[in-house]
């Protein structure tokens, strides 16, 4: 899988939109960025993926450049339960055997602010 | 509602006192896996299982055991359980399938393990 780099953190106002960054210059044709997010030792929670078209949901929007080499995750009104920390992944999209786990690397940690 | 269920959350045992964590998803999922995470070393899989009776080794299964006899269930057991294994751990499930793209996993609450 391509490695991806990330801010170690960030500050948002609450209400304003979080803009986060991850590089992946490495990624190959067949790699998806996936952003998951891990609030405080809960769980990590799936937030949205995309290969090379924008993509939005109900939690967020996916911005991936034309040559693919990196993307941002943007959460619109960021509130304070959005304060997490944001990991950007790139990973094949076949999911058989040791192909299946999920590397999370150091991420970004959002501060949603008053 | 739709979920992933760990028990214990917390659990402080003593070295070489057998234990499971027990890990239940209502979700129908195939896949079902086991991750530890510990500061600085990040998440790291330990058992992960395909479907029923299914199960193979992640990146760090020593010292771990799992089976899969239920496609709700995947039990994570520790026979002999060290210091070295107080972590955080999760346990995961995912509609997987193949070659399908889309394959979000979704996580647990987490158990809390310490070994004194």
């Amino acid at each position: 899988d391509a490695k991806t780099t990330q801010p170690t953190s960030m500050d948002c106002a609450e209400g304003r939109a979080a803009n986060l960054p991850c590089n992946h210059s490495t990624i190959s044709g067949n790699e998806y960025v996936y952003w998951y997010r891990q609030i405080h030792s809960q769980g990590p929670q799936y937030i949205i993926h995309g290969l090379k078209n924008n993509e939005t949901n109900e939690m967020a929007s996916l911005i991936i450049t034309e040559d693919r080499k990196s993307s941002t995750l943007i959460l619109p009104h960021a509130t304070l339960r959005d304060t997490a920390v944001y990991y950007c992944i790139v990973r094949v999209a076949q999911f058989t055997g040791t192909a299946s786990k999920l590397t999370f690397g150091t991420g970004t940690r959002l501060q949603v602010t008053l | 509602e739709a979920q992933v269920t760990q028990n214990p959350r917390y659990l402080i045992t003593v070295t070489g006192k057998k234990l499971t964590v027990t890990c239940s998803q209502n979700m129908n999922h195939e896949y079902m896996s086991w991750y530890r995470q510990d500061p600085g070393l990040g998440l790291r899989q330990i058992y992960y299982s395909m479907n029923v009776e299914v199960t193979d080794k992640g990146d760090v299964p020593e010292g771990y055991k799992v089976s899969r006899k239920e496609k709700r269930n995947f039990p994570l057991i520790l026979e002999s359980p060290s210091p070295n294994q107080t972590s955080l751990y999760f346990c995961a499930s995912s509609p997987a399938s193949g070659t399908r793209a889309y394959n979000e996993q979704f996580f647990g609450p987490g158990t809390r393990l310490t070994v004194l």
